[in-house]
């Protein structure tokens, strides 16, 4: 069965430095996103992608995120000077289109991202 | 404000018995609301997709509907391997495709 896989698993970075998160998504879904948890939070929207560009972002989506797909195949999350409040388990999601309104979204295993 | 809130927090079973988790939910239109499963450290596992009101879809011991104001999630029978969190999620209309995310039952059953 096709699934979303996120690499790294766990990542460590000191303050300030910049990080580079790794997702492929189901490879024939055209619609990509970042979610993040704090530990023990809610599952948080970060950012939207389709078509090459964000469709939509929330407020926690700052100067210091940014998104790409750099090829057919990879969705990155990049954080340009890591915060300690950055510390998240940061998930990949994609989807279809499954009906007019709605696209049911499938999830990565998680990047664990701790910033020390 | 859109808004999902699940109950309760925890719940703890016994083997067999049967019970509902809750969703409630504040939306300006709902276009779906979604359960997913979640095992620690692990990442939301797609469950169901719900639409509109009074539809219903099941899963094995999982069943879930859907009202106006609110979704329940019945477990009939639960079986240790159902321990996880579970998450209820909506995509609002007007908006894009984000999921909002409800802070989720944590779910235990006992043998």
């Amino acid at each position: 069965e096709p699934e979303v896989t996120q690499t790294p698993s766990h990542q460590v970075t000191q303050m300030g430095q910049e990080v580079i998160l790794r997702c492929v998504p189901i490879s024939n879904h055209l619609y990509f996103y970042w979610y993040r948890q704090i530990l023990g939070q809610k599952v948080e929207f970060l950012v939207s992608f389709y078509n090459n560009e964000i469709s939509e972002k929330s407020e926690i989506f700052d100067d210091q995120f940014s998104v790409e797909r750099p090829d057919g195949s990879n969705f990155t999350l990049k954080i340009r000077s890591t915060k300690l409040e950055d510390s998240a388990m940061y998930f990949c999601a994609s989807s279809d289109r499954t009906s007019a309104y709605t696209y049911e979204q499938y999830f990565g295993p998680g990047t664990r991202l701790t910033v020390t | 404000e859109d808004q999902v809130t699940q109950s309760p927090e925890a719940l703890r079973l016994q083997e067999g018995e049967s019970s509902s988790l809750n969703c409630s939910y504040t939306v300006s239109g709902l276009r779906g609301l979604f359960w997913y499963r979640q095992d620690p450290g692990k990442g939301p596992e797609f469950l169901f997709t719900l639409y509109s009101a009074g539809e219903e879809k099941e899963k094995e011991r999982l069943k879930a509907t859907l009202t106006k104001k609110e979704s329940f999630l019945h477990i009939t029978a639960p079986k240790p391997e159902d321990s996880a969190t579970y998450l209820c999620a909506v995509q609002a209309a007007g908006g894009y495709n984000k999921l909002i995310f409800g802070a989720g039952t944590r779910l235990a059953v006992h043998p």
